[in-house]
């Protein structure tokens, strides 16, 4: 059983650089066409995805982060990384890390469809 | 961008209930939809993908279906472990996006 679990500061300063790890187990994070994503909640609202990375890195973001945000996967320590930066108030948020199954198959590659394996969370408060 | 208008926001229900709730695409997106559960202070759980393909291990009073704008998900029979929130989401090669949620309260 595949079993994902995130860790990283719960509190980050405006303007400083938000760095979350997911650290997979029961599992490899090289597995064929997966791709690994994180995906937000800010307290009381609804999900948001972030992005997704597969094992060769190559990654793809929602693009109103797109500027800020970066996935690395370090396929050593069977883990992947988030890092947010020049971080708000406004990120302020639950941070889930997750399998996102490599279905899609499009313009020669395959993309995430589903996310069917998941960390339990992280809340990271952006505050002074 | 595809957006994802899920309804109603929230609704009120009893054991026993027939549950619905719908998911409405911007544009047609196939069936590229997945249905997910929340409960508060948990991780959400896959329960259908590829629209109405139920996920190993999910009871089958849950069900969903559509295909391009029009999607639904059903309880046919509430029970009161499913009291929570639930989500849709689409996915493409350029993106993936939720739906707002849809919380059922027990009346």
């Amino acid at each position: 059983q595949l079993h994902l679990q995130e860790s990283g500061p719960g509190l980050v300063k405006p303007s400083q650089t938000l760095s979350l790890t997911c650290t997979v187990s029961g599992g490899s994070i090289d597995g064929g066409d997966d791709f690994w994503g994180w995906i937000r909640q800010p307290p009381g609202k609804g999900l948001t995805w972030i992005g997704s990375v597969n094992y060769g890195g190559r990654a793809y973001y929602t693009p109103s982060l797109r500027s800020r945000v970066a996935i690395s996967v370090d396929k050593s320590k069977n883990e992947f990384s988030l890092r947010l930066t020049s971080v708000t108030a406004a990120d302020t948020a639950v941070y889930f890390c997750a399998r996102h199954p490599g279905r899609h198959y499009s313009g020669n590659n395959y993309y995430g469809a589903d996310f069917d394996f998941w960390g339990q969370g992280t809340l990271v408060t952006v505050s002074s | 961008d595809i957006q994802m208008t899920q309804s109603p926001s929230s609704l009120s229900a009893s054991i026993g209930d027939r549950v619905t709730i719908t998911c409405q695409a911007s544009q047609g997106i196939s069936n590229y939809l997945n249905w997910y559960q929340q409960k508060p202070g948990k991780a959400p759980k896959l329960l259908i993908y590829d629209s109405s393909n139920l996920q190993r291990g999910v009871p089958s009073r849950f069900s969903a279906g559509g295909f391009g704008t029009e999607f639904s998900f059903t309880i046919t029979s509430l029970q009161p472990e499913d009291f929570a929130t639930y989500y849709c989401q689409h996915y493409d090669s350029l993106m993936v996006t939720f739906g707002g949620g849809t919380k059922v309260e027990m009346k």
